[in-house]
């Protein structure tokens, strides 16, 4: 059971815009730690696709975006694609573990 | 740019032991370095970091007194030394780095399997 909440699943249609939430609390999100966000796609490892809360690296699609709000923080997906098609992890750091926490992650279908 | 190869993995018997290895190409000496595993369709658990300098450095709970983390700067180079391996430590295990804004670099992993 991990300190940051995800849904396991959730799908949309192509175009369609589809939301990720990252339930923490004020020992982590709440406390102002930064999220960041990883893809990972089916047999491969993950990847950053935003990092502190809301900047995407270099080659990441706009259509991917997120943001905070006091213990949780979201991921959205507009335009959905199939390509989009994979497991997401919200990341953080909680400070009662003194650790770097993942989200349990949430696995994205494109319908 | 940062890449990182993992190598060690395999099958042992539980209470076994096991070394793996990152070999890094590019420049690490600033980044942390982790160990983060993903046991089979399970979600992804940070197993252990060590910082640049290698004076800090974190262990899960599920690992701590089993597994001791160390870097090399000068060989580009990270290991995960593993001992009293049990059945759930089972997982692929990825290397990865980090300079605190998110993992932007990760090696492909190498599976490990605990079973008898």
């Amino acid at each position: 059971q991990s300190v940051l909440m995800q849904p396991p699943s959730v799908s949309g249609a192509p175009g369609q815009r589809v939301t990720i939430s990252c339930t923490g609390n004020n020992s982590n999100i709440g406390a102002g730690y930064d999220v960041h966000w990883y893809q990972q796609l089916p047999g491969t490892a993950p990847k950053l696709l935003i990092y502190n809360f809301s900047i995407r690296p270099s080659g990441v699609p706009a259509r991917f975006s997120a943001s905070k709000s006091d213990t949780s923080a979201s991921l959205a997906i507009t335009g959905l694609q199939a390509e989009d098609e994979a497991d997401y992890y919200c990341q953080s750091y909680d400070s009662v573990l003194s650790a770097r926490v993942f989200g349990g992650g949430t696995k994205v279908t494109v319908l | 740019q940062v890449q990182l190869v993992e190598s060690g993995g395999g099958l042992v018997k539980p209470g076994g032991s096991l070394t793996l290895s990152c070999a890094a190409s590019g420049f690490i000496s600033d980044l942390y370095l982790s160990w983060i595993r993903q046991a089979p369709g399970k979600g992804l658990e940070w197993v252990s970091y060590i910082s640049g300098s290698g004076a800090r450095i974190y262990y899960a709970e599920s690992v701590k007194g089993r597994v001791t983390i160390s870097r090399d700067n000068a060989k580009n180079s990270m290991s995960l030394q593993m001992e009293s391996l049990r059945v759930d430590d089972t997982a692929v295990y990825y290397c990865a780095g980090d300079s605190g804004d998110g993992v932007a670099y990760w090696g492909q992993g190498t599976q490990v399997t605990v079973s008898s």
